[in-house]
């Protein structure tokens, strides 16, 4: 049981350029969540899911896409990289009840 | 939204208990008070959740205030591996929203 996966665990991009983070849960949880955060902060909510083929916008969801196409992946697209979004990004999944698994996070720097 | 609040820091002595507090005095009557902990370079952890009645488990207890206004994560016995940072959060609208959190730190 391998709980939640995230790949790749480190990237670097140059400005404009796009790429696509991963995350795979294998606990059949119907809600996923990508997060952002950065240096000293909290974690900022981007989009989430709340079952397969369903999205919804998060707090800061500019400059991101996501989708749900299988109910145990959920993938965070960035079409054109800024050195703003230089974060560290962690997806979660959870069922009803229960607290939230999280990934052990995307180090992702935009130069 | 139902914002939290939190000390920036605390400090404790190992083996001792430490008290944790929380305000989220505008959490709606369904919203569950969640604590997640965060080790340096790590994704947070699930520590506790609650509603309305305290809970235990094996990490820690949680203790709610009647009002539901505030709540308390309490570690019995802190060791060096408890220094981390902790976030009280409430899931509401099916989404968890972080504040800060409390960086705790343990004295040998």
């Amino acid at each position: 049981n391998a709980g939640v996966t995230q790949t790749p665990k480190f990237r670097v991009l140059k400005t404009g350029q796009s790429m696509t983070l991963l995350c795979a849960q294998d606990m059949n949880h119907e809600y996923m969540y990508w997060y952002r955060q950065d240096p000293g902060m909290g974690l900022r909510l981007i989009h989430y899911s709340v079952g397969e083929g369903t999205t919804a916008k998060g707090e800061v969801p500019d400059g991101y896409n996501v989708s749900r196409l299988k109910k145990q992946n959920f993938l965070l697209g960035l079409e054109s990289a800024a050195p703003s979004q230089t974060s560290v990004y962690f997806c979660a999944s959870r069922t009803g009840g229960v607290g939230y698994t999280f990934g052990s996070g995307t180090r992702l720097t935009v130069v | 939204d139902a914002k939290t609040t939190q000390p920036n820091s605390m400090e404790s002595n190992e083996e001792e208990p430490v008290h944790l507090p929380c305000n989220h005095s505008t959490i709606s009557g369904t919203d569950y008070i969640h604590w997640y902990r965060q080790l340096p370079s790590q994704g947070p952890e699930y520590v506790i959740h609650g509603l309305t009645s305290n809970v235990n488990n094996r990490m820690a207890s949680l203790a709610i205030a009647e009002d539901r206004k505030s709540s308390t994560l309490i570690l019995h016995r802190a060791t060096l591996r408890d220094a981390a940072v902790y976030y009280c959060t409430t899931n509401a609208g099916n989404m968890l929203t972080f504040g800060g959190g409390t960086r705790l730190m343990v004295k040998p």
